[in-house]
């Protein structure tokens, strides 16, 4: 079974600052994604951003971007100029290829708040 | 479009009455469908799973069942709702690599 591990709870930085969230994986899949997920206090869940883990290039998204490490099963989320906006729960994802039964696996999430 | 629908946006229900949330999508047909709960303070967890019309899959021991008389449409029910059915209750769909979320529904079991 796959896990997904998210190991900060809660984060706090200022604007305009750069953070960095954690995430890691245990899979013995070898083609897999990888998401970020955004869920502000609507609750509605919004992609952040994906990464195919046959891609040796990491995925960015304007302000957005990973660092995925497939040997070290990492892919943590880097947010820079940081904007109040960004204050949310952030949850890491992780499904096999075909999209099946197993569903997505989400980590614990990571709640973040950015200071004014 | 690949937009999902949800409904109702909230409800409170007692201990032991029915339950009946919908789901239905637009866009490509034969869409792999899911039902997702999310406990206060907690991530998401996988409850049922269908790839087509009258197909369910069911990922954990629960009080809920679920069905899925039409292609685009998911359905979530319960007969007697519990008190540990509260939660926030999203559809989803498997679509191009990549998932789709509803609004959700916020459940509150009083």
């Amino acid at each position: 079974a796959q896990t997904v591990t998210q190991s900060q709870p809660e984060m706090s930085v200022q604007e305009a600052e750069t953070v960095t969230l954690s995430c890691t994986y245990d899979t013995s899949e070898n083609n897999y994604y990888l998401f970020w997920y955004k869920q502000p206090p609507s609750r509605q869940m919004i992609l952040v951003i994906r990464q195919e883990a046959y891609k040796q290039q990491n995925a960015t998204e304007n302000r957005f971007s990973v660092n995925f490490q497939k040997a070290a099963k990492s892919f943590s989320l880097k947010i820079s100029d940081s904007q109040l906006g960004d204050t949310a729960m952030y949850f890491c994802a992780f499904i096999n290829s075909g999209g099946g039964a197993d569903g997505l696996t989400f980590g614990k999430g990571t709640h973040l708040i950015i200071q004014p | 479009s690949q937009t999902i629908h949800q409904w109702p946006a909230t409800l409170v229900q007692p201990v032991g009455s029915p339950l009946s949330l919908e789901c239905t999508v637009e866009g490509t047909s034969n869409p792999n469908l899911y039902w997702y709960r999310q406990a206060a303070g907690r991530g998401l967890q996988l409850l049922f799973y269908s790839v087509g019309i009258g197909q369910i899959s069911s990922e954990v021991p629960q009080n809920l069942s679920a069905s899925r008389p039409q292609d685009r449409q998911f359905i979530l029910s319960s007969k007697k709702l519990l008190l540990s059915d509260s939660g926030f209750y999203l559809c989803a769909r498997w679509v191009n690599y990549g998932y789709t979320f509803g609004s959700g529904t916020r459940l509150t079991v009083v």
